[in-house]
């Protein structure tokens, strides 16, 4: 049983671009997490999906950034218009009952804005 | 809210036992501890769900005080393996989202 995966596992953008990060939960998980570490930090919460559904975003700046988790496919994070602050390690979480239940996390994107 | 974990950093030698506490300013439902090596994912090692409840991991246990709003993670008898940092997540009680706050860590350095 394949657990969270995380594409690019690394990922450099120059400032201006945009940058794509990709979520596979484990099988059979509906609910996904995104959260950001910075160096040296605990995680923060970004967003809470289910399948097609946005739950929680509040943790999510207003601008720029945007999530997705389609039907098909997997859960994305969407930065536009990439800043030095945005470098950071991105984590993907999923879960099979979402609520309380345990949140297993991915290898994480470590995006690095020139 | 985000809870407060302490101490910051622990360094032991391998043997010795280790208490890390993360204790929150809301009335809390779960309680979920992680550990994470540098440059790795957190990866989970137990979930406290009732006040009161302890368990345990091999060498590792936590429980949780509802009351006190606060949980304590257990590590005994280290070993080089224990080395990372420990995160606590929590969930406010009410909480219909899921979402875990995280505290900043404690830094827990083993050695031989």
């Amino acid at each position: 049983n394949a657990g969270v995966m995380q594409n690019p596992r690394h990922l450099v953008r120059r400032r201006g671009q945009e940058a794509r990060l990709r979520c596979s939960p484990m099988k059979g998980h509906s609910h996904v997490y995104w959260y950001r570490q910075l160096p040296e930090e605990g995680l923060k919460f970004m967003v809470y999906l289910q399948k097609e559904n946005i739950i929680d975003e509040s943790g999510m700046p207003k601008e720029r950034f945007s999530a997705e988790f389609p039907k098909e496919g997997p859960s994305i994070l969407r930065i536009q218009q990439v800043v030095r602050g945005d470098s950071a390690a991105y984590f993907c979480a999923s879960s099979n009952l979402g609520t309380t239940d345990t949140q297993y996390f991915g290898p994480g994107t470590r995006l690095t804005v020139l | 809210q985000q809870p407060v974990q302490s101490p910051q950093a622990v360094i032991l030698r391998e043997g010795e036992d280790a208490v890390i506490n993360c204790s929150s300013s809301k009335a809390l439902y779960s309680v979920h501890w992680y550990r994470q090596k540098h440059g790795e994912a957190p990866v989970f090692l137990m979930i406290l769900l009732k006040g009161g409840e302890q368990k345990g991991h091999e060498k590792i246990s936590a429980s949780f005080n509802e009351k006190k709003q606060q949980s304590s993670l257990y590590l005994t008898a280290s070993q080089l393996s224990y080395s990372g940092t420990y995160f606590c997540g929590t969930v406010d009680r009410g909480s219909t989202l899921g979402r875990l706050y995280f505290g900043r860590g404690t830094q827990l350095t083993v050695w031989p």
